[in-house]
């Protein structure tokens, strides 16, 4: 069985990063992309960008492209975003999806000072 | 970028009920290899969005056959052929044809 766990919930300060990670089992990451895509409170869901874990390249919505990072480690099976300069309009849940079938729980940054 | 076009935002519905959902997109989602990257999904309320449909017409494992989806190139309907209380909630479309991939707004499914 396909699982994705996602990191707990963030507090960031405006300013400053955090790191949210996606542990899979179930299936090797190697052999396909994994995607993040967020969700604001009460909107839509909105793709982020992906990463081919097998050779760290990535794809990044345009809006994205200074904001999130996306790497993996294929060792112990784990995929990572980490957001930079968090404001307000981060505030959001952020979810892992692996073939764009199975999803992580999603975790909650939330931006306030 | 490709704009996903969900009508309607909003479908009242009875339990019992046919429903339908389109989606157009802002242009063709077919790629050169013949196949159209355009996936259903549902996310129940406080849950996370589950996979419905893939490739327009493929049905999810585990996902009942009251689910079906149809169309081409733009143009997408997703129908359930007798609603049921646990099919209530929003849905979306996804294209992952071109990038970057991009979702529709979501159409709410409710009771009347």
């Amino acid at each position: 069985e396909v699982q994705l766990q996602q990191s707990g919930a963030e507090l960031g300060k405006p300013g400053t990063s955090v790191k949210l990670s996606c542990k899979v089992s179930g299936y090797n990451i190697r052999n396909t992309y994994m995607h993040w895509v967020n969700q604001r409170p009460g909107k839509g869901l909105e793709w982020i960008g992906r990463i081919d874990p097998a050779n760290g390249n990535t794809i990044y919505a345009e809006k994205f492209k200074s904001k999130a990072t996306l790497t993996a480690d294929t060792s112990s099976n784990t995929a990572y975003m980490q957001l930079s300069q968090l404001k307000s309009d981060d505030t959001a849940i952020y979810f892992c999806v692996l073939k764009f079938a199975y999803w992580g729980q999603g975790t909650l940054v939330t931006v306030s000072s | 970028d490709v704009v996903m076009t969900q009508t309607p935002l909003s479908l009242p519905v009875s339990l019992g009920d046919q429903a339908s959902i389109s989606c157009r997109s802002s242009q063709s989602l077919v790629e050169s290899n013949g196949n159209t990257h355009l996936h259903w999904y549902l996310q129940k309320p406080g849950q996370l969005p589950q996979l419905l449909l893939y490739k327009v017409s493929n049905r999810f494992s585990g996902v009942p056959d009251r689910f079906s989806g149809s169309g081409s190139e733009t143009d997408f309907i997703l129908k359930i052929s007798r609603v049921e209380s646990e099919d209530l909630g929003v849905y979306y479309c996804l294209q992952s044809t071109h990038l970057p991939y991009t979702f529709g707004a979501g159409t709410k499914l409710e009771l009347k």
